[in-house]
């Protein structure tokens, strides 16, 4: 089984409806991070969490919201999509900032 | 301006070769560099991980910082087809509480 798994692994939405993207992680680390991943863009973080009671947000937050349910979980909303939010989605996971990164498959989102 | 730099490629080349790929930075208080390797349609992994300036090698990779030019390589000797991916830069300050990523250089190694 995978460290980080992320559900869905594809998505198709039409514009306007919630949808929400799950991260779960078996590598009993605090810190989780959701990113997005456009081409020329690299991969720019939407928010971070380094508990469960400690969530930031990132570079790109707005149109998204988080829930981190418990240490291994930690979910990400957007209350209304809209068409520029078409992406690839990443959940990550790290033990401290000086540790490797975690990543699941990514979830491949379109809204149309 | 963008505090990482990285050259989208795609680059092409032959097997056996030796690739350079590079990251430029602006901000001088990087200190932790890394470097990201991903495969399509699957999440990065980290392939090195450097402190502060120099070089590490680890196989066939070799990982370089220049602080002083804020400019990271990353060399592979012998290239071969597995290898083909997307490679990132990352980086981060002591003091930081993100990393920062470039957006990723496309390799592709033909047999």
């Amino acid at each position: 089984d995978a460290d980080v798994t992320q559900t869905p692994r594809n998505r198709i939405t039409k514009t306007g409806k919630r949808i929400m993207l799950e991260c779960s992680q078996t590598k009993g680390h605090d810190r989780m991070y959701w990113y997005r991943q456009d081409p020329g863009l690299g991969l720019r973080l939407i928010y971070y969490s380094f508990d469960v009671k400690d969530i930031n947000k990132g570079e790109i937050s707005d149109g998204y919201s988080v829930s981190r349910q418990a240490q291994a979980k930690f979910s990400l909303s957007l209350e209304s999509a809209i068409p520029n939010q078409t992406a690839l989605y990443f959940c990550a996971t790290s033990e401290n900032m000086n540790t490797e990164a975690f990543f699941g498959q990514g979830t491949r989102l379109t809204v149309v | 301006q963008k505090e990482v730099e990285q050259d989208p490629g795609p680059l092409s080349v032959p097997e056996g070769a030796i690739v350079s790929l590079n990251c430029t930075y602006s901000n001088s208080a990087f200190q932790y560099f890394m470097w990201y390797r991903q495969y399509s349609r699957k999440g990065p992994e980290l392939l090195m991980y450097t402190y502060s300036s120099g070089n590490k090698e680890d196989g066939r990779f070799t990982a370089q910082v220049d602080k002083s030019s804020k400019y990271i390589s990353l060399f592979i000797r012998d290239s071969q087809p597995s290898d083909s991916a997307t490679y990132l830069c990352a980086m981060h300050g002591s003091s930081a509480s993100k990393i920062i990523f470039g957006s990723g250089t496309r390799l592709s190694i033909r047999p």
